[in-house]
């Protein structure tokens, strides 16, 4: 039982760039969150899904595409990466049943934009 | 005003020392409250939910009160490896699925 797994662990990218940040959970949990950290702050939320099929936006979508890929998976897309995005990104899971909302991370991505 | 607020500290106790730390919320109709402990550079992990009637587990204490909209967590007994940041977080209201996180009470515990 992995959890909440996350790829890439490090990631270094120009401006301009794009990239997809990937999230799976093997705890047969409806919603997956991702949100980013950035230093000093608390998190943020960009997007979530509260279940499969469905994505709705958070705090600081700009800038940000996700893909609730099926019930395990949930990837946060980078089009066109600028420096302000520089930042630890973390996916989250929870149950909407039993213990509702209890979010459980993945190790995060760190994320550093030139 | 920020949805959740949160006294940033740091606190800075000594080992054995009972240390409290409250959050705010502005929205009345939130349903869900957490504290969530992160060290440094590692992701949040739950501590504990909190329930209406108050809760603990073990040396933490978590307490709401609906009618002034705040949480509050209280360790006893502190250790050293009790030292990290400790996140207030508050779901409901409208979108039952969308978290609030305040930005976090540091606590450095010394010996």
């Amino acid at each position: 039982n992995a959890g909440v797994t996350q790829t890439p662990k490090f990631q270094v990218l120009k401006t301009g760039q794009s990239m997809t940040l990937q999230c799976a959970q093997d705890m047969n949990h409806n919603s997956m969150y991702w949100y980013r950290q950035d230093p000093g702050m608390g998190l943020r939320l960009i997007y979530y899904s509260a279940s499969e099929g469905t994505t709705d936006k958070g705090e600081v979508p700009n800038g940000y595409n996700v893909s609730r890929l099926n019930k395990r998976e949930f990837s946060l897309r980078l089009e066109s990466a600028a420096p302000s995005q520089t930042s630890v990104y973390f996916c989250a899971s929870s149950s909407q049943t039993g213990a509702p909302y209890e979010q459980y991370f993945g190790p995060g991505t760190r994320l550093t934009v030139t | 005003r920020k949805e959740v607020e949160q006294d940033p500290g740091p606190f800075n106790v000594p080992e054995g020392a009972t240390v409290a730390f409250n959050c705010t919320y502005s929205n009345s109709a939130s349903q869900s409250f957490f504290w969530y402990r992160q060290d440094c550079r590692k992701e949040p992990k739950l501590l504990m939910s909190v329930y209406s009637s108050g809760n603990e587990d073990g040396r933490f204490t978590a307490q709401l009160n609906r009618a002034s909209q705040y949480i509050s967590l209280l360790i006893r007994d502190s250790k050293l490896s009790d030292s990290a940041t400790y996140l207030c977080v508050v779901n409901g209201g409208t979108n039952a699925g969308k978290s609030t996180f305040g930005d976090g009470t540091t606590l450095t515990v010394k010996p």
